[in-house]
């Protein structure tokens, strides 16, 4: 079956514009998750949906990101206003609901600010 | 406040010997601690968990160890191929609902024909 699919794969943008990243979870699954990793660390939790609860947006670093996800489904994280210090690769994931332990990782989309 | 750690940045071992990844933690209310492998390229990919009421959980080649009271865990991996070559990161995930999980810096694995 299909796992979770990213686009772009890789994104290279000016400073001060805006970007979409796609992430399209496995059919079912109910949990979806942003990290991004910067280089040299960890992945780092960004937001988190589940179903049709409000979404834990706790690790959003400052407000020029936000993401939405329509229809219980594909989600989008927006950054507008990039900077260089947005470049890392962002991560999606999924899992078949919340309280459950393994999740499935997408390809990622390195995103670069130049 | 890096409350997952992976001190060492990488591991170089010969085909066939044990590789041992090591992983620390400081917040003893995490309830789970998961070990993820990623190849360059792709997204990583879960490869073993642990509850906290359990010492030890093995799979094959891969087994975990969970020392809570030195909040320290570890992935052998016995005998290594050089297929396991990868980053291996530690994750922790706290109690309830919300599973988003905490992790270490990775460490990169070496395997040696």
């Amino acid at each position: 079956g299909a796992g979770v699919s990213q686009s772009p794969s890789n994104k290279v943008t000016e400073k001060g514009k805006d970007v979409e990243l796609r992430c399209d979870p496995i059919s079912g699954h109910t949990a979806l998750y942003w990290y991004r990793q910067s280089l040299g660390q960890g992945l780092e939790f960004l937001i988190y949906f589940q179903g049709n609860s409000a979404p834990d947006k706790s690790g959003l670093p400052s407000d020029r990101f936000s993401a939405e996800r329509t229809g219980g489904s594909v989600s989008t994280l927006t950054i507008q206003r990039t900077q260089q210090e947005d470049s890392a690769v962002y991560l999606c994931a999924s899992s078949l609901a919340s309280l459950v332990i393994e999740q499935y990782f997408g390809p990622g989309t390195r995103l670069t600010v130049t | 406040d890096q409350q997952v750690k992976q001190n060492s940045p990488s591991l170089s071992v010969q085909e066939g010997r044990i590789s041992i990844l090591n992983c620390d933690y400081t917040n003893s209310m995490f309830d789970y601690f998961l070990w993820y492998k990623k190849y360059p390229a792709e997204g990583p990919t879960f490869l073993i968990s642990i509850s906290s009421i359990k010492d030890k959980n093995e799979d094959g080649r891969f087994t975990v160890f969970l020392n809570k009271s030195a909040k320290h865990l570890s992935l052998h991996i016995v005998p290594s191929q050089p297929g396991d070559s990868a980053v291996y990161f530690c994750a922790a995930r706290p109690p309830g609902a919300n599973s988003k999980l905490t992790f270490g810096k990775g460490i990169t694995l070496s395997v040696r024909p």
